[in-house]
């Protein structure tokens, strides 16, 4: 089993649509992030975690919100999605050490 | 803020060297790494070094750092066609213990067999 999962894999919503993505991880580590992937403006950082207590914003968090559900799980969500959202989405982990944080397989949303 | 520079494409013939170069902007990054991204798939952390090296070599992959100028290079020994992909630097510093990554937009690399 992955690391760090992420589902769903792929979805296609409506614009305007509430959707929700979750991401766990059995690694164990305390810090949980989610990125943003658009071709050619590589990854931006929407949130991040360092405990179940504690979430911050990241470069690009507008349109856009978190649950810190327990250590292992982290949910993004989209309020209203609208068509520019639509990117490849990864969850990531890491521990405190800086040694590199580790991505899951990644959620391709397109909002139409 | 900080910065990560990559130049987007690298196309190299297979069994020769690849390097891959990246510039950074924040003179307190404190860990830098490659990662790689194959097509449809997440980022495999390849390796990373702290501020303090000036070389971390593992296998085929030798990163090297110059600090002064703010450069990062990760070489490919004997590339193989199963290295096309997207490499990724990145950097974070470790201000209000925070590591989070700032990443650079990728360098394709082709493989040509």
């Amino acid at each position: 089993d992955a690391d760090v999962t992420q589902t769903p894999r792929n979805r296609i919503t409506k614009t305007g649509k509430r959707i929700m993505l979750e991401c766990s991880q059995t690694k164990g580590h305390d810090r949980m992030y989610w990125y943003r992937q658009d071709p050619g403006l590589g990854l931006r950082l929407i949130y991040y975690s360092f405990d179940v207590k504690d979430i911050n914003k990241g470069e690009i968090s507008d349109g856009y919100s978190v649950s810190r559900q327990a250590q292992a799980k982290f949910s993004l969500s989209l309020e209203s999605a609208i068509p520019n959202q639509t990117a490849l989405y990864f969850c990531a982990t890491s521990d405190f050490g800086g040694k590199g944080a580790f991505f899951g397989q990644g959620t391709r949303l397109t909002v139409v | 803020g900080e910065d990560v520079e990559q130049s987007l494409f690298l196309s190299v013939r297979e069994g020769d060297s690849s390097v891959i170069n990246c510039t950074y902007t924040d003179s307190s990054s404190t860990y830098l790494y490659w990662y790689k991204q194959e097509p449809g798939a997440g980022l495999q952390l390849l390796t990373y070094i702290f501020s303090n090296m000036d070389m971390k070599q593992d296998q085929r992959l030798t990163v090297l750092l110059n600090k002064k100028d703010k450069h990062l290079s990760l070489r490919i020994a004997d590339t193989q066609t199963g290295d096309s992909a997207i490499y990724f630097c990145a950097e974070t510093a470790s201000g209000a213990g925070s590591y989070q990554l700032t990443f650079g937009k990728g360098t394709k690399l082709s493989v040509i067999p």
